[in-house]
């Protein structure tokens, strides 16, 4: 399976700190991409990254990739109680237009 | 603003009784998915069209089908429902023309679906 892993499962942060999440897949791939998911809501993309590239920033998102090791981190600086949601990230499949999620990480930021 | 829509927002109906959950886009785009998400899960594939062509994932049960009319719509009928396919529905877009691996997918704002 080329499902990605994530952890931690859940995360909970003060308001002003920041958050890491980190994602693992297992076979090669073209690029990797994070979403957003507000509750009860569809998924929002946020940040792809090819795998050329080692780190990827978006404003308060910054993202790496290590093809060596197969994984991913998402890092949210100066977090909002906003940022609340779950995390997801999502590798393309090798042949067709599929994509495979991870589990997801939920992210509670305390205000 | 080019979007996903999909109607109704949440879906109430009976075990056993036929139901169906639409998805309209904006995009113009040529591959349109639903995914099923269950409570702190991340979407399972269901089936996706890349233009007309349906493409079924090997575990979905025969009970869920769909329909693409036209390039905008796409349907999704579950023919039986039972207690287990309470979930919420999420329909999404992707751009399949530009060829090579696939990059963003565009989410509608789900169907969350209630069986009694």
């Amino acid at each position: 399976s080329q499902q990605g892993e994530e952890d931690p499962q859940a995360l909970s942060i003060q308001e002003g700190e920041n958050a890491t999440m980190n994602c693992s897949y297992k076979t090669s791939i073209n690029n990797l991409q994070w979403y957003r998911q507000n509750s009860g809501r569809g998924l929002v993309h946020l940040i792809l990254i090819r795998s050329n590239e080692r780190e990827k920033h978006s404003g308060r998102l910054r993202v790496t990739l290590d093809t060596s090791k197969k994984s991913s981190s998402l890092l949210i600086t100066a977090s909002r109680a906003a940022d609340t949601a779950s995390y997801f990230c999502a590798t393309p499949m090798e042949y067709g237009n599929k994509l495979v999620f991870g589990a997801g990480t939920i992210l509670r930021v305390k205000s | 603003d080019a979007m996903v829509i999909q109607n109704p927002r949440y879906q109430v109906t009976q075990f056993g009784k036929p139901v169906t959950l639409s998805c309209s886009q904006t995009l113009n785009h040529n591959v349109m998915y639903w995914y099923q998400q269950k409570s702190s899960q991340a979407p399972k594939l269901l089936f996706h069209y890349y233009d007309k062509d349906f493409n079924n994932e090997a575990d979905t049960p025969d009970n869920f089908q769909s329909r693409r009319p036209n390039t905008s719509f796409c349907f999704l009928d579950i023919r039986s429902p039972g207690l287990g396919d309470a979930a919420m529905y999420l329909c999404a877009t992707s751009d399949g023309t530009s060829g090579g691996a696939l990059e963003t997918q565009y989410f509608g704002p789900g169907t969350r679906l209630l069986v009694l």
